[in-house]
């Protein structure tokens, strides 16, 4: 069974641009995570979706990211603009629920020029 | 604030001496903690959950447990082999509301032949 699917692995923009990442979850997983890694950190929360209803995303940086799980599947993460700071990997994860395994895809990584 | 607080200086052992990781936590209670793997370029891994009510788990050559009173959980390599060398997170996740995972920084582990 496939796992986690991410893409792009790598992106590079510059500042100002928009960008978007995709991410397939292991099928059958109901809840769906979005997180930022820097390096050295660990996994920050951006969103956490259970279906197709976005349940936390307290940590979600709203005047510029937006993210959107249609059909309660596939997921996209959207930066617009992108800002520097924004340089990171961002981690797509998937479980079947709330008190589970969290099962990760291999990541985005983007730099911001 | 919630804090959680894993070693941020590597931990270098030798091969089949018994790893040792600690996760501390403040401002927190969870009912569940996780611990997953991650290898450079990856996207973490899980390897262990243990509830609050469990004060000990194993799997193959892998130990946690978990004080609550202390605040504390401590990840057990034993056997240790270079395959082991990774960077090891803690994340523990609340108990009500959202349930929420949070991840430490992580320690790395480093095993040399």
């Amino acid at each position: 069974e496939a796992g986690v699917v991410q893409s792009p692995r790598y992106k590079i923009i510059e500042k100002k641009q928009p960008v978007a990442f995709w991410c397939n979850p292991i099928s059958g997983h109901n809840t769906l995570y979005w997180y930022l890694q820097n390096l050295g950190q660990g996994p920050e929360l951006l969103i956490r979706y259970e279906n197709e209803e976005a349940v936390d995303d307290s940590q979600l940086p709203k005047d510029r990211f937006s993210a959107e799980r249609l059909k309660g599947v596939d997921s996209t993460l959207k930066i617009q603009p992108a800002e520097l700071g924004d340089s990171a990997v961002y981690l797509c994860a998937s479980s079947l629920g709330r008190v589970d395994e969290q099962f990760f895809g291999p990541g985005t990584r983007l730099t911001v020029l | 604030s919630q804090k959680i607080e894993q070693n941020s200086e590597a931990l270098n052992i030798q091969e089949g001496k018994t790893a040792t990781l600690t996760c501390n936590y403040t401002n927190y209670s969870p009912a569940y903690l996780q611990w997953y793997r991650q290898d450079p370029g990856r996207g973490p891994v899980f390897l262990l959950l243990i509830r609050e009510n469990e004060k000990e788990k194993r799997k193959e050559r892998l130990k946690v447990t978990f004080d609550t009173t202390l605040k504390q959980s401590l990840f057990h390599i034993t056997a240790s082999q270079p395959a082991d060398s990774a960077t090891y997170l803690c994340a523990p996740q609340d108990s009500g509301g959202y349930q929420k995972v949070t991840f430490g920084t992580g320690t790395k582990l480093q095993v040399i032949p």
